[in-house]
């Protein structure tokens, strides 16, 4: 199993560019998460969805829109990026029938937008 | 909703020390906490978590406690060794399906293991 997979890794955009970060896991779980980390801070929820063809909007969620395509996807996408939108994005997903269970995380996608 | 506080900031120990990383949350209907390690550049991953109907979980060299009436939750870490040398991060969320098993999540300790 891969676990939580995210693509690109790196990306450079200039203000205004638009983009779409990627998300999949292979763990058959039923809700996703999108999360960013700003240096020294912790992990602030900007999306998520609880189950496929559902999401609602976490804690920091204006300037992103995103997709629960699949299952198994579910992407991030800045309509029109900013500087302020500088971050590490993390992608995440966990079970939630039969109990509370930890999110598993993804490497996460470094973006810097100039 | 929820608030989880974390404390220290940064911790820095000897080799062969204990780390102790404390947490409060304020939401009494939190019912589990788990605890994330991140290395640099990489994604957090789970080390150990707990129920609220458990006071103590143990793994190796990894502790967690619980105390609900007092609403804080710590990690402690025995005989560090270089490799702990990481950001730690709590985290709390209760069983609410509503809520989509959302994570609030403490602001993180780095902890430095000196050799």
């Amino acid at each position: 199993n891969a676990g939580v997979t995210q693509t690109p890794k790196f990306q450079v955009l200039k203000t205004g560019q638009s983009m779409t970060l990627q998300c999949a896991q292979d763990m058959n779980h039923n809700s996703m998460y999108w999360y960013r980390q700003d240096p020294g801070m912790g992990l602030r929820l900007i999306y998520y969805s609880a189950s496929e063809g559902t999401t609602d909007k976490g804690e920091v969620p204006n300037g992103y829109n995103v997709s629960r395509l699949n299952k198994r996807e579910f992407s991030l996408r800045l309509e029109s990026a900013a500087p302020s939108q500088t971050s590490v994005y993390f992608c995440a997903s966990t079970q939630t029938s039969g109990g509370l269970r930890a999110q598993y995380f993804g490497p996460g996608t470094r973006l810097t937008v100039l | 909703g929820e608030n989880v506080e974390q404390h220290p900031s940064t911790l820095s120990v000897q080799e062969g020390d204990s780390a102790v990383i404390k947490c409060t949350y304020s939401d009494s209907a939190s019912n589990y906490f788990p605890w994330y390690k991140q290395e640099l550049g990489k994604g957090p991953q789970l080390i150990i978590d707990i129920r609220s109907n458990v006071g103590e979980k143990k793994d190796q060299r990894i502790a967690v406690t619980l105390n609900k009436t007092a609403k804080h939750f710590s990690l402690h870490i025995t005989e560090t060794q270089p490799e702990d040398s990481a950001v730690y991060f709590c985290a709390a969320t209760s069983n609410i399906k509503a809520a989509g098993n959302k994570l609030t999540f403490g602001g993180g300790t780095r902890v430095l293991v000196k050799p």
